[in-house]
Parts: structure tokens; C-alpha cells; sequence
């Protein structure tokens, strides 16, 4: 099994439908965050966790919101999707402090009609 | 704020050709520098690292060096395969606030053609 695990790997929906993504990870790291990639832009930080009660905003949280569920678990929503939140999103963990090498799940390919 | 910039692509190289991805950076303080290499359908994983200037990161025959006096974090190797053929996205970490962020440059699709 995966280190990092996303579902779903591929999701299609409408303008102002909900959506979830999760991920679970096996790593037993502390640290989880939540990408985005778009085409041009490389990654942007959506939404950080440093433990189950310590969540921050990144650089892009508007129109997301997330959820702790336990150290191992971290989800995304999306309340009302829109189209301009159709790209490739990433789940990533790491261990601490220091040069942290970050651990990438394969990714949620979303597409908002 | 932090930022990395690489050299736009794609690159297309033959099988055995030099490889050079260039990457320079800002950042305060001293950062670590990291490439990440994405292949298709896959998540980014970890290619080198290098944690402090003059200090060599290297992995599967990649190499780069980190060079304070000209920012730079350029990613070569001397011999690439197909099999080679991903995005490499270079990134940096640095201290913001009580959080160590890493910034990524927008990413360097590699071809090779046999």
C-alpha cells in the first residue's frame, strides 16, 4: 500500500456541488498539507496541519476548508465548487522540523463543470 | 517574499544527452533547497537535497549543487534515459513565521526521445 493515499484519484462535478477529498497516510508523521497544481503555476499550499488540533491557512484557502479527522487522516472540502477549482490537488505529509523532505500522495484529478 | 524560478520548458534531449535544469531562488535567510521529480500519474517524490551552501545533493546519477553567491540550485546529468522523462520541480524551505515553508518553482517537463 501507499505511503500517502488519495480519494478519489479522479472526480467530475457541477458548479456548487460538495466535494471531499481525503487522504490517509501510513507514515506516522505529525505533518499533513494540502496542494494544488495547475498548469504554469507549479504546487500552492491550500490548507497545513502540524497535529489534529493545529490547522492553518496556506497561501490559497479560500473556497476550502478542511478536517483533522485523526493524526493519520486530513480532508479536503470544497462547499460549493466552481470551475476555476478544476485542477490536480495533493496530499503531502512530513516528518518535523528541520529539512523536511515532504511525501506526496498520487493526487485527486478534479474537474468542476 | 520566498521565490524559485526555473527554466521554462519542455526540454527535449536525446537518449545520453547533458542535462542541465536551470534554478535560481530568493530567499531570506538560508534555505534549503530541494528537486522533486513528478512522473506521469504519479505524486512528486523526492530527488536531492541540499541543506546548506556548497553542499551536493545527489540521486540516481542527478546532481546539484547549492550555491549562495549566485542563488542558483541547477539540476544536471550527465547521461539521461526515457525512462528520466517527469516534471522536476525545484523548492525551497525557509522559516515563515513558526512554520517551515517550502515554495515551489513551477515545474521543468523533461522529454527524452530515444
Amino acid at each position: 500500500d501507499a505511503d500517502v493515499t488519495q480519494t478519489p484519484r479522479n472526480r467530475i462535478t457541477k458548479t456548487g456541488k460538495r466535494i471531499m477529498l481525503e487522504c490517509s497516510q501510513t507514515k506516522g508523521h505529525d505533518r499533513m498539507y494540502w496542494y494544488r497544481q495547475d498548469p504554469g503555476l507549479g504546487l500552492r499550499l491550500i490548507y497545513y496541519s502540524f497535529d489534529v488540533k493545529d490547522i492553518n491557512k496556506g497561501e490559497i484557502s479560500d473556497g476550502y476548508s478542511v478536517s483533522r479527522q485523526a493524526q493519520a487522516k486530513f480532508s479536503l472540502s470544497l462547499e460549493s465548487a466552481i470551475p476555476n477549482q478544476t485542477a490536480l490537488y495533493f496530499c503531502a505529509t512530513s516528518e518535523g522540523a528541520g529539512a523536511n523532505v515532504l511525501t506526496f500522495g498520487a493526487g485527486s484529478r478534479l474537474t468542476v463543470l | 517574499g520566498d521565490s524559485v524560478t526555473q527554466m521554462e520548458g519542455p526540454v527535449t534531449l536525446s537518449e545520453e544527452a547533458f542535462l542541465t535544469i536551470n534554478c535560481t531562488y530568493t530567499a531570506t535567510g538560508y534555505p534549503s533547497l530541494f528537486w522533486y521529480v513528478q512522473y506521469p500519474g504519479e505524486g512528486l517524490q523526492l530527488l536531492l537535497k541540499a541543506t546548506k551552501a556548497d553542499d551536493k545533493g545527489s540521486n540516481k546519477g542527478f546532481e546539484a549543487t547549492y550555491r549562495k553567491e549566485t542563488t542558483s540550485f541547477h539540476l544536471e546529468k550527465g547521461s539521461v534515459q526515457v525512462s528520466d522523462s517527469a516534471v522536476y520541480f525545484c523548492a525551497l524551505q525557509a522559516r515563515s513565521g513558526g512554520y517551515q515553508k517550502v515554495t515551489f518553482g513551477t515545474g521543468t517537463k523533461l522529454q527524452v526521445i530515444p
